[in-house]
Order: C-alpha cells, then sequence, then structure tokens
C-alpha cells in the first residue's frame, strides 16, 4: 500500500514554455503533499507544502508564481513550472504523507525536467 | 532554524562488514526520525524508522538507534551486501509540521 505515482517521469522542453507535473496518490487518500528539488548527488530540497483544499505553503526563496501548486483532491496535486529556464532543469520529486502528522513520506518516482 | 546533520557523505565498506551512519538533529521536540534509501535515479524508500519514544529498532540486518539526550540517532547495517550501495537520507520530525532531511550518505559496497 501507500503508492504514489508521478506523471511524466521524463520531459524536455524548449525555455519559456511552461510545465506541469501531476502526483497521485493511488491507495490512500493524502492530505498533504510535498513537492522537493533534487540536485544531483544533493539531498532532498523542499520547495512547498500542499493541503487538500487550499493554498500551499512555500519554502523561503521558491517563487510561488514561478512553481504554482494546485492541490484539488485528496490523491492529486500538481505542480506547474511557469515560462521554465534551463536553470529550471532538475529532478522533481512528490510525496505524500497521512493524516495531519506529515510523518511517513511516500514518495513518488520523481519527474526529470530537462529546458533548453 | 531547525537542521539536521548528516555523516559521513560518503562511507565504503566491503561486502560483510558494518556500515554506520550518524545523525544529529537540532530541534529538542523532533519525535519521529525515518531512514530513506535512495537508489540512483530512483524515488526515496522508508527503510525504517524510529519514534521518540523508542531507544532502539531492530528489522533484520538494519538498526536504528535514538540518543535523545544528546540529539542523536544512527542507522547500522550490518552483513552489507552489494545491493545495500545507495544513498541513505535520514531525517528528523515532529508532529504536523515539515520533515528535515539530512545531506545523505553515498555508501558503497565493494563485492
Amino acid at each position: 500500500g501507500a503508492v504514489v505515482s508521478q506523471h511524466p517521469s521524463r520531459v524536455i522542453c524548449k525555455s519559456g514554455t511552461s510545465v506541469k507535473i501531476e502526483c497521485r496518490s493511488l491507495d490512500f487518500q493524502a492530505t498533504t503533499m510535498f513537492w522537493y528539488r533534487q540536485f544531483p548527488k544533493q539531498s532532498l530540497m523542499l520547495m512547498a507544502t500542499s493541503n487538500e483544499g487550499s493554498k500551499a505553503t512555500y519554502e523561503q526563496g521558491v517563487e510561488k508564481d514561478k512553481f504554482l501548486i494546485n492541490h484539488a483532491s485528496l490523491t492529486l496535486s500538481t505542480l506547474t513550472v511557469t515560462s521554465a529556464h534551463p536553470e529550471d532543469s532538475s529532478f522533481y520529486i512528490c510525496s505524500a504523507s497521512l493524516g495531519e502528522a506529515q510523518e511517513t513520506q511516500y514518495f513518488g518516482p520523481g519527474t526529470r525536467l530537462l529546458v533548453l | 532554524g531547525e537542521n539536521v546533520e548528516q555523516h559521513p557523505s560518503t562511507l565504503s565498506v566491503q561486502e560483510g562488514d558494518s556500515a554506520v551512519i550518524k545523525c544529529t538533529y537540532s530541534d529538542s521536540a523532533s519525535n519521529y526520525f525515518p531512514w530513506y534509501k535512495q537508489e540512483l535515479g530512483k524515488r526515496p524508500q522508508l527503510i525504517i524508522d524510529i519514534r521518540s519514544n523508542v531507544g532502539e529498532k531492530k528489522d533484520q540486518r538494519i538498526a536504528v538507534t535514538l540518543n535523545k539526550t544528546a540529539k542523536h540517532f544512527s542507522l547500522h547495517i550490518t552483513e552489507t551486501q552489494p545491493e545495500d550501495s545507495a544513498v541513505y537520507f535520514c531525517a528528523a520530525s515532529k508532529w504536523g509540521f515539515k520533515t528535515i532531511f539530512g545531506a545523505g550518505t553515498r555508501l558503497f559496497v565493494k563485492a
């Protein structure tokens, strides 16, 4: 149980375009979902915490107008990278947790974004 | 702010030896400490966790110890195998707050 899917797994886009990444909890309802960015050989950098039905909470230094997060249902959160630039190229991983404790996180497989 | 320090950043062991990864946390209110394993290009996966009311937990070749007074917790892998090679992340959290991850330890198990 506790499976999280993420789509697409890999995307290549031109500079200036927007890219949407979906994160779904397949067999449980996720009150809270998290979006991380991971650079090569580095740790997980939390970008934002997404709660169903409310606005996402962004970490310091993360542009909310650049990285739009929508958590429309208890099983789906989306991250849209708007007007992507090469420096946005990275590995984006979502995770979901059960309940309000936000303890154990179940990670999606990640999306590798390459902006040309 | 809250911080989790993890050491070493890289660890190389011979197959069959033990591996130990150590973490320290700054927030004394933290009460949940998971460990995640991430293979190259894959998602992090929970391998073991411990809560603050427990000092030690074991699951086959993997064990975690917690010293609340010193705010230390450690991951112990015995009889290492090549498939244990991966990046391991420790983390600390408290109820209702975000999880703070360590920087990760790259473990190499040489056959």
